[in-house]
């Protein structure tokens, strides 16, 4: 299977403090990207990383990408509660024309 | 600039019946991409479409799905004589399309319960 795997499968913080989550992929990519779901919703787009980049910062996110080790984080940082939702890593293959996503990681923040 | 329209939000069908699931993609947008996602899963690749074309349809089912992107009108998943198994979210995407994939841009889903 192609399919990233995200870890942990379920997160739970507290507000203000920051969120880790891990993808990890098997085969080589052009670029690797993050989604966040909230409960009932489709999925929103929250930043794309090539293959030959090794960290990307948008706002209070950043990503990291490690080619090497077929890996990638995403940190949220100074978490709130509206960052509660199910985040996706989605990775588009070398020779491929779609999106894998993985099986995310259910973020919960509390006040 | 409105978003990637899906209709209908939800839908209940009783085994053996049809479910016909529609998506608008964004404007300026000639490809579609539709996903399936069970409860507390990631979402599954299905096909992917252009205009009057399906170039993957490597994650389609064999029998009883199908997929069209006609040249007017929206793209159609259809499902025939549906079955249980088949509850479950149906995502579309589009994107302007290149050489890569990049930036997909998600309708809200079509959320089928079959009786």
């Amino acid at each position: 299977s192609q399919q990233g795997e995200e870890d942990p499968q379920a997160l739970s913080i507290q507000e203000g403090e920051n969120a880790t989550m891990n993808c990890s992929y098997k085969t080589s990519i052009n670029n690797l990207q993050w989604y966040r779901q909230n409960s009932g919703r489709g999925l929103v787009h929250l930043i794309l990383i090539r293959s030959n980049e090794r960290e990307k910062h948008s706002g209070r996110l950043r990503v990291t990408l490690d080619t090497s080790k077929k890996s990638s984080s995403l940190l949220i940082t100074a978490s709130r509660a509206a960052d509660t939702a199910s985040y996706f890593c989605a990775t588009d293959y070398r020779g491929g024309n779609k999106l894998t996503f993985g099986t995310g990681t259910q973020l919960k923040v509390e006040l | 600039n409105a978003g990637v329209m899906q209709n209908p939000r939800h839908l209940v069908r009783r085994r053996g019946q049809e479910a016909r699931l529609r998506c608008s993609p964004m404007k300026g947008h000639s490809h579609v991409y539709w996903y399936r996602q069970l409860p507390e899963e990631g979402l599954k690749f299905m096909v992917y479409l252009q205009k009057e074309n399906i170039i993957d349809e490597s994650g389609m089912p064999k029998e009883r799905f199908s997929a069209e992107f006609p040249k007017e009108g929206p793209s159609i998943l259809r499902i025939q004589q549906v079955v249980r198994g088949d509850s479950a979210a149906y995502f579309c995407a589009s994107s302007p399309g290149g050489k890569n994939t990049g930036e997909l841009f998600f309708g809200e889903g079509s959320r089928l319960t079959v009786l």
